[in-house]
């Protein structure tokens, strides 16, 4: 079975500038999370998708947006990004419920705004 | 909402020698929770779940937590430290029906040789 595959693995952006994060979830894992990690931080939630809906968000602006296709695979989108928007973003994919789930991360997105 | 507390955010010990990470968590309802480990510009590795069986949790490269509920915590150990032990841990807290993980601030393990 393939893992949780990010791309890009680095990125740089202007503030003010929109940008879009890419996570391929892992095979048969209906549900995605996405996570921001600041520099020396754990990771905070953002959000999560299950099967195409937005089930669950953390505490961050609107101008983080996602997508999640049918093929279970997610966007993350962010606009008008900000200094402190620089982090390293993380992607999980699990199935739903129960105490048996697990999430399993990808490698990240490290994107710098500057 | 539920939290978790490391305490310590660095620690070092010799190689060969005892690891102890600690973590504490807040809750009226015990939780799911996790050890995770993060090796520089890597992504997170689950170490091992508690999940309302055993209370002891043995994980992945020798680590193993228990579960004490008194406490509130869910220490990581390790009995004998490995160079390759070198990293972030994170101990991260889900609740019951829910899939969001709350992480604490993590604590990055240095091994002495």
């Amino acid at each position: 079975e393939t893992g949780v595959t990010q791309s890009p693995t680095h990125l740089i952006k202007t503030r003010g500038q929109q940008v879009t994060l890419r996570c391929s979830s892992q095979s048969g894992h209906n549900t995605v999370s996405w996570y921001q990690q600041a520099l020396g931080q754990g990771p905070q939630f953002i959000f999560q998708y299950y099967r195409e809906e937005e089930n669950g968000r953390g505490n961050f602006p609107p101008r983080f947006s996602g997508l999640q296709f049918p093929n279970y695979s997610s966007e993350l989108n962010v606009n008008a990004l900000e200094l402190d928007d620089s982090a390293l973003y993380l992607c999980a994919s699990s199935l739903p419920g129960g105490e048996n789930t697990e999430a399993f991360f990808g490698q990240g997105t490290r994107l710098t705004v500057v | 909402a539920q939290s978790v507390t490391q305490l310590g955010s660095h620690v070092s010990v010799s190689e060969g020698a005892l690891v102890l990470l600690r973590c504490n968590y807040s809750s009226s309802v015990p939780p799911y929770l996790f050890w995770y480990v993060q090796y520089p510009n890597q992504g997170l590795q689950l170490l091992l779940k508690y999940t309302s069986a055993a209370t002891l949790v043995k994980g992945i490269n020798g680590f193993e937590a228990e579960f004490k509920k008194s406490e509130t915590s869910f220490h990581l150990t390790k009995p004998s430290a490995h160079m390759s032990d070198a990293a972030e841990y994170f101990c991260a807290v889900r609740p019951l029906g829910n899939e969001k993980l709350t992480f604490g601030t993590g604590t990055r393990l240095t091994i002495i040789p």
